[in-house]
């Protein structure tokens, strides 16, 4: 299967303070990264989707500005959150998209942020 | 808009028993449907997946058929074991929304020895 890759795996942070996830596809080229974010317990919830080259797509109630995503090649999707705050606190998991129905989603381990 | 309901957890079996989650689904398209599968600690995995009506998916003793009459993707797996404790989730994919996938709640799973 597909290998996809997050880095860092968890981090800590000061509120207020900034932090970027990476995610990398390292065996297949995706033109679409979809992220999600999941709350202990809960379910995922898409955030975002990120098209190699141009503007990611929020899903309504995602603030643009706080969680900028930035897809600058077919291997490799940033997720950045701005003036983090405790409330952010939760695990990000990105999902290339292959494009073709009925393919299999691959996802990447996780990053698990937790902001002091 | 797409959504996926699931049966509420926890449940809790006895090694050996017979499991079913149910999951139903609303989708405006023809939806493929997914059960992920998410062990402690761990990032989701795929389990099985069905792309039509009356497709059947199946992987490690675990089945779920695509039911369109119904619009049911219900997972049963015969006989549990201990390393079947996890949080599965029911999943569609809907190709008119770009293969974004829609989530149902997910439902934890923990088996007794």
């Amino acid at each position: 299967g597909a290998v996809v890759s997050q880095h860092p795996s968890w981090v800590i942070c000061k509120s207020g303070t900034s932090v970027k996830i990476e995610c990398r596809s390292l065996d297949f080229q995706a033109t679409t990264m979809f992220w999600y974010r999941q709350f202990p317990k809960q379910s995922l919830m898409l955030m975002a989707t990120s098209n190699e080259g141009s503007k990611a797509t929020y899903e309504q109630g995602v603030e643009k500005d706080k969680f900028l995503i930035n897809h600058a090649s077919l291997t490799l999707s940033t997720l950045t959150v701005t003036s983090a705050h405790p409330e952010d606190s939760s695990f990000y998991i990105c999902s290339p998209n292959f494009g073709t129905r009925g393919e299999t989603q691959y996802f990447g381990p996780g990053t698990r942020l937790l902001v002091l | 808009g797409n959504s996926v309901t699931q049966m509420e957890g926890p449940v809790t079996l006895s090694e050996e028993a017979f499991l079913t989650i149910n999951c139903t689904y609303t989708a405006t398209g023809y939806p493929s449907l997914f059960w992920y599968v998410q062990y402690p600690g761990e990032g989701l995995q795929l389990l099985l997946k069905a792309t039509k009506a009356d497709d059947k998916g199946s992987n490690k003793g675990f089945e779920a058929t695509y039911r369109k009459e119904t619009t049911s993707f219900h997972l049963e797996k015969g006989s549990v074991q201990v390393s079947d404790s996890a949080v599965y989730f029911c999943a569609l994919s809907d190709p008119s929304a770009g293969n974004k996938l829609t989530f149902g709640g997910g439902t934890r799973v923990l088996v007794k020895p």
